[in-house]
Parts: C-alpha cells; structure tokens; sequence
C-alpha cells in the first residue's frame, strides 16, 4: 500500500515548454515533502521541499505546488531542459523515515 | 558534496553467500541510511542508524542486517543474498533528524544469481 503515489511513470515534454510531475499521499498527516532528482548511475539529490504551511515554494526553474485538501503535490520546471531528463521522486519525511514515490521518468526533448 | 562513497559499486553473487556493503562519509554527520531501489517501488528503507552502535529497521529489513561501529562507517550485510535482494543499494546521510533533506552515496548494483 503505497502511502506517496506518482502515477505517471513517465513524461515527455518539448524544449522550452513547462514539465508537471503530479505526487498524490494518503496521510493527511503528512507535513512536509521533498523533491529528488535522479540521474543514471547516480544517486538522488534533493531539489525542493515544502512545508504543508505553505501552498507554494520556487527555486528558479522550480516550483513546487501544495495542496492539502487533496493531498497533492506538483513539481513544475519551466521552462524545461534538456539536462533535466531524470527520474524524479516526491517524498515526504517526519522523524527518521522518509517516504519516497516510485519516481516519474522525464524526457526533455530538443 | 556530501562525501559519501560506496564499496563495491557492483557486485555479483550467488544465492546464499553472504555480502557486505559499505558506506563512508567523511563529515560526521550523525544520522545515516540504507535503502534499496527496485522499478515500480522508488525508494525503500532498509535500516537507519541514529549513531555509533544505534540502529533500527525500516520498512524492507527481513534479510538484512547492519552495523555502526564508527560514525564514518554503515556497513549492510546479506547474511544469506536471495535472488529477490537483486537491487541497487542507496547510502544515505541526513544533517538532521527531522526535516532535513538526504544526501546519497553513488549507489551499489548487486546482482545474486
């Protein structure tokens, strides 16, 4: 029983254009969430994160999206790159377990 | 960079022999991670560790085992490697306990034939 959920394994987006990867959780006592990008043969590096105070965080290309009633989270890269071809995991942590998704493979296409 | 290496960074080996994987850091930090990536699952914790000689299992720890001796050392033991521990292995370090963000090692791929 997956507790975070991104249920699009992969995405393929043009150059230039805006690249949505979607994160659903099950906990609504879940509080904060991070953002990992993964290339091959490399482990994650953290990207993003957001506390559930807040409905949105930005760091340049990066923005990631809160929404508690839903229990949803969305990273938007814009405008988006060809170097941002990676798998990217959403997570969320409290104490010493983090949570992580089964990951969202991106295609940026030039 | 978060000083984290991994030893071996592949490794294959036969059902039933025992393999050790090791993780270093070079920073002190006190809170460290193994987890285990397969397709379709992301990201699983295998065991954590708090500090020297403190430690605690995750969600997929049945077969695994693991030991602090030294803060710049988390070693993870397949005392008996099956084919379903076939996976790439992830050492983490955390700055904090909380709501810090992790820092991974490169990864160790261990194929059990």
């Amino acid at each position: 029983d997956q507790q975070v959920k991104q249920n699009s394994p992969s995405l393929s987006v043009q150059e230039g254009r805006i690249s949505i990867l979607n994160c659903d959780y099950t906990n609504s006592m879940f509080d904060y969430f991070l953002w990992y990008k993964k290339y091959p043969a490399e482990g994650p590096t953290f990207l993003i994160s957001i506390s559930s105070i807040k409905d949105k965080n930005e760091d340049g290309r990066f923005t990631v999206f809160l929404n508690k009633s839903a229990k949803h989270l969305s990273l938007h890269i814009v405008p988006s790159q060809p170097g941002d071809s990676a798998v990217y995991f959403c997570a969320t942590t409290g104490g010493f377990k983090t949570i992580f998704g089964a990951g969202t493979r991106l295609f940026v296409k030039a | 960079d978060a000083g984290i290496t991994q030893s071996p960074r592949h490794k294959v080996t036969e059902t039933g022999t025992p393999v050790t994987l090791r993780c270093h850091q070079t920073e002190n930090h006190r809170y460290m991670y193994w987890y285990r990536q397969d397709p379709g699952h992301g990201l699983r914790l295998i065991h954590y560790s708090y500090g020297v000689k403190d430690t605690d299992k995750g969600e997929v720890s049945d077969g695994y085992s693991v030991s602090r001796s030294k803060t710049e050392d988390f070693l993870l033991t397949l005392e008996s490697a099956t084919s379903s521990q076939t996976s790439v292995y992830f050492c983490a370090i955390s700055v904090g306990r909380g709501r810090d963000e992790q820092y991974f090692g490169p990864g160790t791929r261990l194929t059990v034939t």
